[in-house]
């Protein structure tokens, strides 16, 4: 089954941009993954998917702010003018046939 | 709006039982396969178990095989989960999920608590 590699934490000033990397093991290259928002205390948000293509859909509601793509292996979003309100865990998520997989989540600060 | 409203979790003894439930609304339940997920205290997330749309599919994680029943009742709007043979290791905020696979986006619930302790 896929594994998924995040880094365990990241952070950026305000107002700048910052750019997330989940990346798939080896033999899932072309895995299509998808991105949650967790923000402290609340229950995750979904954010989008993202293809090996790059091209990526977002939920209703998220910020044009946020976007994905890709290259090879590695599935990034890159979060644009960060917010305060952008301070929070990102989880990758990918999955098989009968199976669901999540990275380990970066925490990203926003100083 | 899409609602997911968990209920169910509490304070249960190893070796105990507990059934969520997972109130649906807001969109058309009975065409979406549906997720548990779980988070432990202080942990990232944990896939749990997986139900499609009219109950054909079943999934669990390694971790729940055999302990735990993923099921939904379309004409209720709702989705469970029965967990028997409860261990500490079970303890977790459990989260309901409409699956976004094959669908423009997915939803999460906003959690119940399961304390498995003695």
């Amino acid at each position: 089954q896929p594994v998924l590699t995040q880094s365990s934490s990241a952070s950026a000033s305000l107002g700048s941009s910052v750019k997330l990397t989940c990346t798939l093991s080896s033999g899932h290259s072309n895995y299509i993954i998808a991105w949650h928002q967790q923000q402290p205390g609340k229950a995750p948000r979904y954010l989008m998917k993202v293809e090996s293509s790059g091209s990526n859909n977002k939920g209703s509601g998220v910020p044009d702010r946020f976007s994905g793509s890709s290259s090879g292996a590695d599935r990034y979003l890159t979060i644009s003018n960060l917010q305060s309100e952008d301070e929070a865990d990102y989880y990758c998520e990918t999955w098989d046939s009968d199976t669901r997989v999540f990275g380990g989540g970066t925490k990203l600060t926003v100083l | 709006e899409v609602q997911l409203v968990e209920s169910g979790g509490g304070l249960v003894k190893p070796g105990g039982s507990l059934r969520l439930s997972c109130a649906a609304s807001g969109f058309t339940f009975s065409i979406y396969s549906m997720n548990w997920v779980r988070q432990a205290p202080g942990k990232g997330l944990e896939w749990v178990s997986s139900i499609s749309s009219t109950s054909t599919y079943k999934y669990y994680a390694d971790s729940v095989k055999g302990r735990f029943t993923v099921s939904r009742d379309n004409a209720k709007h709702s989705l469970y989960l029965q967990m028997n043979s409860l261990r500490a290791e079970d303890t977790a905020v459990y989260y309901c999920a409409r699956d976004h696979v094959g669908s423009p986006e997915g939803n999460w619930g906003q959690g119940t608590l399961v304390t498995v302790s003695s």
